[in-house]
């Protein structure tokens, strides 16, 4: 099972928005709407940003978003803010008997 | 408040065995399925076992398949990972994480695994 496809990094300013994206198989991303998004700051544990595609947890601002189209799902942070400087990884249910499946990550900087 | 703490961690030389585990609090242990998560040094995350709330299915990544072995005391809110033949490629912060809705909802703080001569 081959690690979800994400860009190593992205940066915007203060206030703007930023993409990342997602990139799996019909296997995985493609054939269920069970993808998941993680921030990690440097030497903390991931936290849980989106489940099921588009949902926030408590707690999480509404300036994150996630969506899917086909094999490929998005994050999206609008109004960035210094705070949101952390690699991102997104999460995928999978067919293959490995049942998850993460992305290779994404570093975000806040210029 | 929902708490995993992982605890074992530390340097084993290759061919060597360590478990790993996690205790669970702030929340029912047995209505959960869990998972081990691990990241070596740098590099991404990378799931590597999962069982079923009731310890009786369990799954594993084929990097790992044979040599590590998930387990779970209810009793205990604890999840374990015996890990076998460890190789230096396993070197790695090693994370529990609980299971909902198709994700990982909370995480515990990790526990570092250096296989190393």
């Amino acid at each position: 099972q081959s690690a979800l496809t994400q860009p190593p990094s992205v940066s915007g300013s203060p206030g703007q928005s930023v993409t990342i994206s997602c990139t799996g198989t019909s296997s995985d991303v493609g054939s269920y709407n069970r993808v998941s998004w993680y921030q990690q700051p440097p030497g903390t544990a991931p936290k849980l940003m989106i489940y099921e595609v588009s949902n926030r947890p408590s707690g999480v601002p509404d300036r994150f978003s996630g969506s899917k189209s086909g094999n490929t799902a998005s994050l999206t942070i609008s109004g960035l803010q210094a705070e949101d400087e952390a690699d991102y990884y997104c999460s995928s249910y999978t067919s293959s008997s490995t049942f998850y499946v993460f992305g290779t990550g994404t570093k975000v900087t806040v210029l | 408040e929902v708490q995993l703490v992982e605890s074992g961690g530390g340097l084993v030389q290759p061919g060597g065995s360590l478990r790993l585990s996690c205790a669970a609090s702030g929340f029912t242990f047995s209505s959960y399925w869990m998972h081990w998560v691990r990241q070596a040094p740098g590099k991404g995350l990378v799931w590597v076992s999962r069982i079923n709330s009731d310890g009786s299915s369990t799954s594993y990544a084929d990097s790992v398949k044979g040599r590590f072995t998930i387990s779970r005391d209810n009793a205990k809110n604890t999840l374990y990972l015996q890990m076998n033949s460890l190789r230096a490629e396993d070197t790695a912060v090693y994370y529990c994480a609980r299971n909902t809705r198709h994700s990982f909802d909370y995480w515990g703080q990790g526990t570092l695994v250096t296989v190393s001569s």
